[in-house]
């Protein structure tokens, strides 16, 4: 089993559609938490960190629930400019160094017009 | 300011031979991260480096790799007898340091490799 599984889509919605992406991860240990945003040929970048009460950032919120160890982010009002890989990132989760992230395989995400 | 560069971007070499990837952190990070990314897959870890030290190493995946940092800024990433299976994308990132939890990694463009 991967330390992070994503579904890698790709999703394929309209401009202004509402887009969930959902990430488990297997180490009850894991502490800290990311979705990474990845555009075609271009290295990945912070979209935001995941907290335990769950944070918004504008048009997106991110859900952390530790007990089922599963992450989410939701997208609103989806703009041509979304479309991207999203990557599920988890920090520390080999326990054994908080240098170490561990991506997950990215959703893929299209928003058409 | 200048983010993490990483030169060359691209790289191809024979089956066999000898490579160094190079890589600039941002300018007074002392963290340094080395991943590894195939096609249609997530960056996978190798590597990371708290000022000249390899803090956490368990991601190389065999005695043919092998980084330094020799001076806590710049780091190298050298891979010997270069099979096919290592082509892929090396992703580079820098942190301001390690210990926390909600260190934002920024991670230069990457140098293609590829082995033929």
């Amino acid at each position: 089993r991967k330390e992070v599984e994503q579904d890698p889509g790709p999703f394929n919605v309209p401009e202004g559609a509402t887009v969930a992406f959902n990430c488990t991860y297997s180490n009850s240990a894991s502490q800290s938490f990311f979705w990474y945003r990845q555009d075609c040929r271009k290295e990945p970048k912070l979209l935001m960190s995941v907290y335990s009460s769950g944070n918004e950032d504008g048009r997106f919120t991110a859900q952390l629930n530790r007990a089922s160890q599963y992450i989410s982010l939701l997208i609103r009002d989806s703009k041509l400019s979304d479309s991207a890989t999203y990557l599920c990132v988890v920090n520390n989760a080999g326990g054994t160094s908080y240098g170490k992230l561990t991506f997950g395989q990215g959703t893929i995400l299209t928003v058409h017009p | 300011g200048a983010g993490v560069s990483q030169t060359p971007s691209n790289k191809v070499t024979e089956k066999g031979k000898y490579v160094e990837l190079r890589c600039d952190p941002i300018s007074g990070h002392t963290a340094l991260y080395w991943y590894r990314q195939s096609l249609g897959q997530g960056p996978e870890f190798l590597i990371y480096f708290q000022g000249t030290g390899a803090a956490d190493d368990s991601g190389l995946p065999n005695d043919r790799f092998f980084a330094v940092r020799p001076e806590g800024s710049v780091s190298t990433l050298k891979i010997q007898r270069t099979e096919r299976g290592d082509s892929a994308m090396y992703l580079c990132a820098s942190s301001a340091r390690a210990g926390a939890l909600y260190n934002e990694q920024f991670f230069g463009p990457g140098t293609r490799l590829t082995v033929l």
